[in-house]
């Protein structure tokens, strides 16, 4: 069974500051993808980024990147330049061969101004 | 192209009853999946449907249900509600699995 591993509950930001939330996961699988979800208080789960286990390249979406690290199977989302609109829940997840999302416990990010 | 809708948006019910929500895909999306977020429990898989047929399912008991029909919008039924049923439904949609799932809004549902 796969599992994911989000270990910070919170986490705290300035505006305009570089914040970098962090993820393991496990699993036997070797062909599988990975995904940062946004959860703002709306509660309108929004898809952040994505990873293909076999590509090497890390993804990047404008202000947000991933370090996919598959040996050590990690996976953290780096946020850059933080905005006040960053600010709220994100789930790390894992789906492999059966379709099936597996998610972290999140974490609830918030953005000093 | 319009996004993942669920409908109701909320639902308030009493212990014993049944309810129904509903979902409709992203337009040529074939998969719908749903979940449930509780506090305690985070969000957990309840069940996948690919043309119409139960691909996966997850650890609930069989008074969750659900079905998908010919233009790939779903439903789900809960039976006899308990009041840990209390939970935000969220349903995904994908072209096929696996592959990246587009959430729609939730139904938030109450069980007094």
């Amino acid at each position: 069974a796969q599992t994911v591993t989000q270990s910070q509950p919170e986490m705290s930001v300035q505006e305009a500051e570089t914040v970098t939330l962090s993820c393991t996961y496990d699993t036997s699988e070797s062909d599988y993808y990975l995904f940062w979800y946004k959860q703002p208080p709306s509660r309108q789960m929004i898809l952040v980024i994505r990873q293909e286990a076999y590509k090497q390249q890390n993804a990047t979406e404008n202000r947000f990147s991933v370090n996919f690290q598959k040996a050590a199977k990690s996976f953290s989302l780096k946020i850059s330049d933080s905005q006040l609109g960053d600010a709220a829940m994100y789930f790390c997840a894992f789906t492999g061969a059966n379709s099936k999302l597996t998610f972290g416990k999140g974490i609830t990010l918030s953005v000093r101004p | 192209k319009a996004g993942v809708t669920q409908t109701p948006r909320y639902l308030i019910k009493t212990r014993g009853q049944q309810v129904t929500l509903s979902c409709s895909p992203i337009s040529g999306h074939r998969s719908v999946s749903w979940y449930q977020q509780t506090p305690g429990q985070g969000l957990q898989f309840l069940f996948e449907y690919f043309s119409e047929t139960q691909r996966n399912k997850g650890n609930f008991p069989g008074r969750f249900s659900g079905r998908q029909f010919s233009n790939s919008r779903s439903e789900m039924n809960v039976s006899t509600l308990e009041l840990g049923d209390s939970a935000l439904y969220l349903c995904a949609s994908s072209r096929q699995g696996p592959d990246t799932q587009y959430f729609g809004p939730g139904t938030r549902l109450t069980v007094l």
